[in-house]
């Protein structure tokens, strides 16, 4: 079963603008991770918040987690046609190692 | 380094057969992770395995299996495959240790289809 739901679905913006996404999970968590996908490959590592940290910056990338709301969200700013992909959230629960991940967000950035 | 790398990366079976997929690392992790993606059900995890031992294991029937080497390098088999096996299958490597949850660096996957 996934642990993280991620909301929107699916985001179309333009280039150059922000894209936020949203993930809520169920249990307490160790950390929360995001990852990037594209198109049916690898996953790529993008951030790590653990959970006692409430935000994290990396480039263009913000997160935010409230362990409180059991939510995380994550920021992508001035989007670029690359940032074209599905990104996913994964929860590590306090007493587990596996990740557990969410469905996803497929974001499409419009040139 | 060398990213993780999988092989083969596409594969065709029929149903009853079985397959076995690979898995290496990147140079100095000791825990190697297999999932499994499909439209339907999204990224499951299937186990985890660090030195050799199995550490974490998923909900997949009995028939999905792996193992770890003692350099690291990792397989999975799944016996008896049924249609509902075509998926990707991510393989993932990570320093391990008594880190929770580290940061997992995948592979590009196994592409399986079962006719």
């Amino acid at each position: 079963s996934q642990q993280g739901e991620e909301d929107p679905q699916a985001l179309s913006i333009q280039e150059g603008e922000n894209a936020t996404m949203n993930c809520s999970y169920k249990t307490s968590i160790n950390n929360l991770q995001w990852y990037r996908q594209n198109s049916g490959r690898g996953l790529v590592h993008l951030i790590l918040i653990r959970s006692n940290e409430r935000e994290k910056h990396s480039g263009r990338l913000r997160v935010t987690l409230d362990t409180s709301k059991k939510s995380s969200s994550l920021l992508i700013t001035a989007s670029r046609a690359a940032d074209t992909a599905s990104y996913f959230c994964a929860t590590v629960p306090s007493n587990d190692y596996k990740l557990s991940f969410g469905a996803g967000t497929t974001v499409t950035v419009r040139a | 380094k060398a990213g993780v790398t999988q092989t083969p990366r596409y594969l065709i079976k029929t149903r009853g057969q079985q397959v076995t997929l690979s898995c290496s690392p990147i140079s100095g992790h000791r825990s190697v992770s297999w999932y499994q993606q499909t439209p339907g059900q999204g990224l499951q995890f299937l186990f985890e395995y660090f030195s050799e031992t199995q550490r974490n294991k998923g909900n997949f029937p009995g028939r999905f299996s792996g193992r770890q080497f003692s350099n690291s390098r990792s397989e999975m088999n799944v016996s008896t495959l049924e249609l509902g096996d075509s998926a990707l299958y991510l393989c993932a490597s990570s320093p391990g240790g008594t880190s929770l949850g580290d940061e997992q660096f995948f592979g590009p996957g196994t592409r399986l289809t079962v006719l």
